[in-house]
C-alpha cells in the first residue's frame, strides 16, 4: 500500500524564520509528487514535482524532490502570518489494478506563524 | 468561473439516515475526484471519475458509499445508512485529463469548498 509520511506534524515559528517541512514516500511506479497548502477550507495546489534534483519557486516557497532517497522538502523562506496552514504532500502513483495513477496523500504539516 | 460548486455545506444527520452529498465541476474539466478528510486519516481519495464514467473507486470504503455522475456538470456521494464514523469534511475535485483515457491532470486539480458531514 502507498505511503506518504510528513514531518512534524506541527510547528511553531516566528515571522522572518525559514522553515522546512519533509516528506517521504513509498509508492508504486511513482509519477509526480504535490504539495498543497489547506487554510480554513479546500486544499490549494503549491508544486508538482516529477524530477529530481530541480528546484521549483514560487516566491518565498520552494520545493525539491529526491527519487532516490524517496522524499521531498518543503522550504519557506522569511515566514509570515499568512504562511500559518496546513501543508499536505500527496505522492501519484499507479493503483493496485496497474492501470490509473492515483493520488495518496500524508496527513500534514500544521505550520503556525506567530507576529 | 465559479469554480467547483458543492451543496450543501454543512449537514447534521442521525445515525441510519441517507446523505446525499452533491458537486458541480468546473464547466469544461472532465475528471472529478471526491475525497474525505478526517483528523485520523487525513485527506482520502474515495472515487473519481473521467469523461463520466469511475476509474477508480478502490477507496470507497464500504458498500454504504456510492457516487455517481449522471452528466458532465453533476455529481453526487451518497451514504446509506449512514453511521457517526462517516462524520468528515467531504471535498469533491475537478480537473483537465489532457493525458486521455483515465489519468488526471493533478496539477490543475481544483477543490470545491467541502461538506461538513455530522453523523449524531
Amino acid at each position: 500500500e502507498d505511503k506518504v509520511v510528513q514531518s512534524p506534524l506541527s510547528l511553531v515559528v516566528h515571522e522572518g524564520d525559514t522553515v522546512t517541512l519533509n516528506c517521504s514516500y513509498e509508492v508504486t511506479n511513482f509519477r509526480s509528487l504535490l504539495w498543497y497548502k489547506q487554510e480554513k477550507k479546500a486544499p490549494t495546489f503549491l508544486f508538482m514535482l516529477t524530477s529530481s534534483g530541480i528546484e521549483k519557486k514560487s516566491g518565498r516557497l520552494s520545493s525539491i524532490l529526491d527519487k532516490k532517497e524517496l522524499f521531498s522538502i518543503l522550504n519557506i523562506t522569511a515566514t509570515q502570518t499568512g504562511d500559518s496552514a496546513v501543508y499536505l504532500c500527496a505522492v501519484e502513483g499507479l493503483n493496485s489494478g496497474g492501470s490509473n495513477y492515483k493520488l495518496t496523500f500524508g496527513k500534514g504539516t500544521l505550520l503556525t506563524v506567530n507576529p | 468561473d465559479a469554480g467547483v460548486i458543492q451543496s450543501p455545506r454543512h449537514e447534521v444527520t442521525e445515525m441510519g439516515q441517507e446523505v446525499t452529498l452533491r458537486c458541480k465541476p468546473i464547466s469544461g474539466h472532465n475528471s472529478l475526484f471526491w475525497y474525505r478528510q478526517t483528523m485520523m486519516r487525513g485527506l482520502e481519495l474515495l472515487i473519481y471519475f473521467n469523461n463520466n464514467v469511475p476509474i477508480d473507486d478502490s477507496g470507497m470504503p464500504e458498500d454504504r458509499f456510492s457516487a455517481k455522475m449522471p452528466n458532465a456538470s453533476f455529481s453526487t456521494l451518497k451514504i446509506q445508512p449512514s453511521e457517526p464514523r462517516d462524520s468528515a469534511v467531504y471535498f469533491c475535485a475537478s480537473s483537465p485529463s489532457p493525458y486521455g483515457g483515465g489519468s488526471p491532470s493533478y496539477n490543475e486539480q481544483f477543490f470545491g469548498p467541502g461538506t461538513r458531514l455530522t453523523v449524531l
